[in-house]
């Protein structure tokens, strides 16, 4: 079963920490990986696409890697501000499905 | 700008009852997607939609389905609707199956 697996579940930081989000996924061959950004009762935001030929992406204060061989990716925030909370989701096409998600990790940067 | 919206933003309906959903994407893609994401907030894969080829979840029930009068529209219809259909349905949208997905901001569905 193609499975994304994101941990932790949940996490609570101070403000102007830098954290990493973790998400693994079972298939090697991965093409890419999305990460997006989901706040309360809304929709989900794109923040970085990771190719299957690239090792990192960055975005402001993002930066996300990817290890195929080892069926890793993170996203790294730096300097993590209380906007930044939010639930962050991994995503990847496997198999014949276009989209496979994680479960999320829910991060509360507290002021 | 929106790139992919969809209406209504808010369903409450009675069980038993069609609705649908709309969806539409000005960014010129390909291929749409309906996602569902349950209490749990776990989003799954519903439908999955070209000009070419429909791939359809094996697990969602054949009350639902997707109808595309263009390749810039992609609606939900959902006949007899049960209490276990509330959820929020998302709309999706990329070029082909394997790039950059831009997602609408969801319909919150309530089945009372």
């Amino acid at each position: 079963k193609q499975e994304v697996t994101q941990i932790p579940a949940a996490l609570s930081v101070p403000e102007g920490e830098n954290l990493v989000l973790n998400c693994s996924f079972t298939d090697s061959a991965i093409y890419n990986l999305q990460w997006f950004r989901q706040d309360p009762g809304k929709g989900l935001t794109s923040l970085l696409l990771i190719q299957s030929s690239q090792r990192e992406q960055t975005s402001g204060r993002l930066n996300a890697s990817l290890d195929k061989s080892s069926g890793r990716s993170t996203l790294y925030i730096a300097a993590s501000q209380p906007g930044d909370s939010a639930t962050y989701l991994c995503a990847a096409p496997l198999g014949r499905t276009p989209l496979v998600f994680g479960k999320g990790t829910r991060l509360s940067v507290i002021a | 700008d929106t790139a992919v919206s969809q209406t209504p933003k808010y369903l409450v309906t009675q069980m038993g009852n069609d609705k649908s959903i709309k969806c539409e994407q000005n960014l010129g893609h390909d291929t749409m997607y309906w996602y569902k994401q349950d209490s749990k907030k776990f989003l799954k894969i519903m439908f999955s939609y070209n000009n070419k080829e429909l791939i359809i979840n094996e697990t969602v029930p054949n009350r639902f389905s997707p109808k595309s009068p263009d390749k810039a529209h992609l609606n939900l219809h959902i006949n007899s609707l049960e209490l276990g259909d509330s959820a929020v349905y998302f709309c999706a949208s990329s070029v082909g199956g394997r790039t950059e997905a831009f997602f609408g901001q969801g319909t919150r569905l309530t089945v009372v």
